[in-house]
């Protein structure tokens, strides 16, 4: 079964830090990934997508991609209390349909 | 307004029950999805479909039917409710690669929280 795990959480950093998150996934065909964020009661919102090895950048986030060793990984500079969410990393599945396989998220609070 | 809408929001059923969730979707993209989200489960793909009249599991189907008798509609129905299946159910659609929409972005609906007693 394609896996995606993320590091379990919840992680706090405080005000201005850097919050880092990262996230592994089992399906080697996987080239597309995907990080949302989700506010508790809402649903999820896309906030990044890379395709290809190294860094993405948009803003304060920052994607990283390793393909060789089935590794992603978001980076929030300079957080605010608003980066407080779940953020749910995805990884689109090697075969023609368009799934998305989910971890089980990472819960950031960013502390004022 | 443009974009996916569930229904309803809330609902609360006894086990037995057949119940019935709604996602519309006005942008007429070609796939949509059903997810439920658990407490430690994060998303878990029900079921899919690339098309009107096409339609596949995913990787917790039992227990739901689906159907997609129009591109903007795709209804799930949970025959026979079970208190399992208390859970947080997301619609999603997305365009083919190539589409007006960014490539392989999933759009989320609201959210319906189901109850199962």
């Amino acid at each position: 079964q394609k896996e995606v795990e993320q590091n379990s959480g919840p992680l706090s950093v405080p005000e201005g830090a850097i919050a880092s998150l990262n996230c592994t996934y089992s399906d080697r065909g996987s080239q597309s990934f995907f990080w949302y964020r989700q506010y508790s009661g809402k649903s999820p919102e896309l906030i990044m997508s890379i395709y290809s090895n190294g860094d993405k950048e948009d803003g304060r986030f920052t994607a990283q991609l390793n393909k060789a060793s089935q590794y992603v990984s978001l980076l929030i500079r300079d957080s605010q209390p608003s980066d407080s969410a779940t953020y749910l990393c995805a990884a689109l599945s090697s075969g023609s349909a368009r799934q998305l396989t989910f971890g089980s998220g990472t819960q950031l609070t960013v502390l004022p | 307004d443009a974009g996916i809408t569930q229904s309803p929001r809330y609902k609360i059923t006894e086990t037995g029950r057949q119940v019935t969730l709604m996602c519309h979707q006005t942008w007429s993209h070609s796939y949509m999805f059903w997810y439920r989200q658990d407490l430690g489960h994060g998303l878990r793909l029900i079921y899919y479909s690339a098309a009107a009249d096409i339609t596949d599991k995913g990787e917790v189907p039992d227990g739901y039917v689906v159907s997609r008798s129009k591109t903007e509609n795709f209804p799930l129905t949970l025959e026979s409710a079970t208190r399992s299946q208390t859970s947080v159910y997301f619609c999603a659609s997305t365009e083919l690669a190539g589409g007006p929409s960014r490539v392989d972005e999933q759009f989320f609906g609201p959210g319906t929280r189901l109850t199962v007693l």
